[in-house]
């Protein structure tokens, strides 16, 4: 069964404390891995697609790599306004229109 | 929201009641899904729809319907409500970019089920 992971659950850290939040996968054949953000409340907000291992994306503080096997979302020097619930999905291969959502990673940024 | 509207944004309803949930979407895009997402299970995929009057079930489709008669809306129908379908309800419209279709979401339904 093609299951989504990410880790940690949950990450505090101090404002410009960077890191990283991790998103590991088990679908062959990814068509698309997707990065969002989640604010209470509301629904999540598309930031990233990545389409092949080796390519990266940035926006911002945040920047976001693949490998064959897991993604990483880098955070660079963050701050409160970065906290959020980041949600990672992928695409299976052609023929299934469906994505699969990992659970999250809820973030939190002290002042 | 990528020109997507969801209502109501709020419904408390009773057991055994239907209950029907509107998506509106101004991009004119072919897909759109409907989640819930609750504590511990992230996002999960309700129905789906791939055109006018095509649809398909998801992962926890029990219990739901949907309809698709034009572009721009989809409707989510619990046929008869219960406790366990309390949730946050999201519809999302699709957007096909190379190989992949990006998903943009609406800001969701919250629904309690007494």
């Amino acid at each position: 069964e093609d299951q989504v992971t990410q880790s940690p659950e949950a990450l505090r850290l101090q404002e410009g404390e960077s890191s990283s939040l991790n998103c590991s996968y088990t679908v062959s054949g990814l068509r698309g891995l997707f990065w969002y953000r989640q604010d209470p409340g509301k629904g999540p907000e598309f930031l990233f697609t990545l389409y092949s291992a080796g390519e990266e994306k940035e926006k911002e503080r945040l920047k976001a790599t693949l490998t064959k096997k897991e993604s990483f979302l880098h955070i660079t020097a963050p701050k409160p306004e970065d906290s959020a619930t980041y949600l990672c999905a992928v695409q299976p291969p052609m023929g299934d229109d469906k994505i699969i959502f990992g659970k999250g990673t809820r973030l939190h940024i002290l002042p | 929201d990528a020109g997507i509207t969801q209502s109501p944004r709020h419904k408390v309803t009773e057991t055994g009641t239907p209950v029907t949930l509107r998506c509106h979407q101004t991009e004119n895009h072919r897909y759109m899904y409907w989640y819930r997402q609750d504590p511990g299970h992230g996002l999960r995929l309700i129905h789906y729809s791939y055109g006018v009057k095509d649809t398909d079930k998801g992962e926890v489709s029990d219990g739901y319907s949907v309809s698709r008669s034009k572009t721009e809306d989809f409707l989510l129908t619990l046929e008869s409500a219960t406790s366990s379908q309390t949730s946050v309800y999201f519809c999302a419209i699709g957007s096909s970019r190379r190989r992949s279709e990006t998903q943009y979401f609406g800001p969701g339904t919250r629904l309690l089920v007494l």
